[in-house]
């Protein structure tokens, strides 16, 4: 199975920081991942795929970027409403994957 | 709207059985493989297993397989899930989901609002 690692695990931060999450998948994936976000008692929230295709409805604060083994999700400057839990999940070969998460909190 | 709603779930006990629905709307279920994902408590999600959009192919993580079945009724909108032989580990809230695109390996669009399954005695 394709394990993914994403870092770091917990991040705290101030609103209209520039915050950085790393994934690494333990083999190449392309550029088959997604990022999502997901709040407490909720469905994870997709905000990014293809590595670094904005979903429709997602503000423009978030990028993303990578291919092969390394990737990152971006958040231009930090919003109350981003204060959440983030995901990586590779999609390129079964069983799918996700990674451990980054939970984003406030400073 | 798009939409996927879970139902089934509840409390059972190690060896039992429980099903799964997932109805769809909104979209051609019949063209869009579909998915099912858990996540148990504080945990990362999990994907589950797959079923192509006509039923031709599935696929299961290995800590399920030969215990899960995954199946869909085209005519009905419908994705199902039948566990057997529960287990402790099996206890997490299970979704639905879908895929941005017709055809293999997208990202999930859609979800469910999910339906959690406790395994106990």
């Amino acid at each position: 199975d394709i394990q993914m690692t994403q870092s770091p695990s917990t991040l705290s931060a101030s609103i209209g920081d520039r915050v950085t999450i790393t994934c690494r998948a333990s083999q190449t994936i392309s550029s088959s991942l997604a990022w999502y976000q997901q709040k407490p008692g909720k469905a994870p929230n997709l905000l990014i795929y293809k590595a670094s295709s904005l979903e429709n409805g997602v503000p423009s604060r978030f990028s993303g970027s990578g291919s092969g083994t390394e990737f990152t999700l971006t958040i231009s400057s930090l919003q109350p409403d981003d204060f959440a839990t983030y995901y990586c999940q590779q999609y390129n070969t079964y069983p799918w994957t996700f990674g451990q998460g980054t939970k984003v909190e406030i400073k | 709207q798009v939409q996927l709603v879970e139902s089934g779930g509840g409390v059972v006990q190690p060896g039992g059985s429980l099903r799964l629905s997932c109805a769809a709307s909104g979209f051609s279920f019949s063209s869009y493989d579909m998915h099912w994902v858990r996540q148990a408590p504080g945990k990362r999600p999990e994907w589950v297993a797959v079923i192509y959009n006509d039923g031709s192919k599935k696929y299961y993580t290995a800590s399920v397989k030969d215990r899960f079945t995954i199946s869909r009724d085209n005519s009905k909108n419908t994705l199902y899930l039948q566990m057997n032989s529960l287990r402790a580990e099996d206890t997490a809230v299970y979704y639905c989901a879908k895929i941005m695109t017709i055809g293999r390996g997208d990202a999930f669009d859609i979800w469910g609002q999910g339906t959690m399954v406790t395994v106990s005695s």
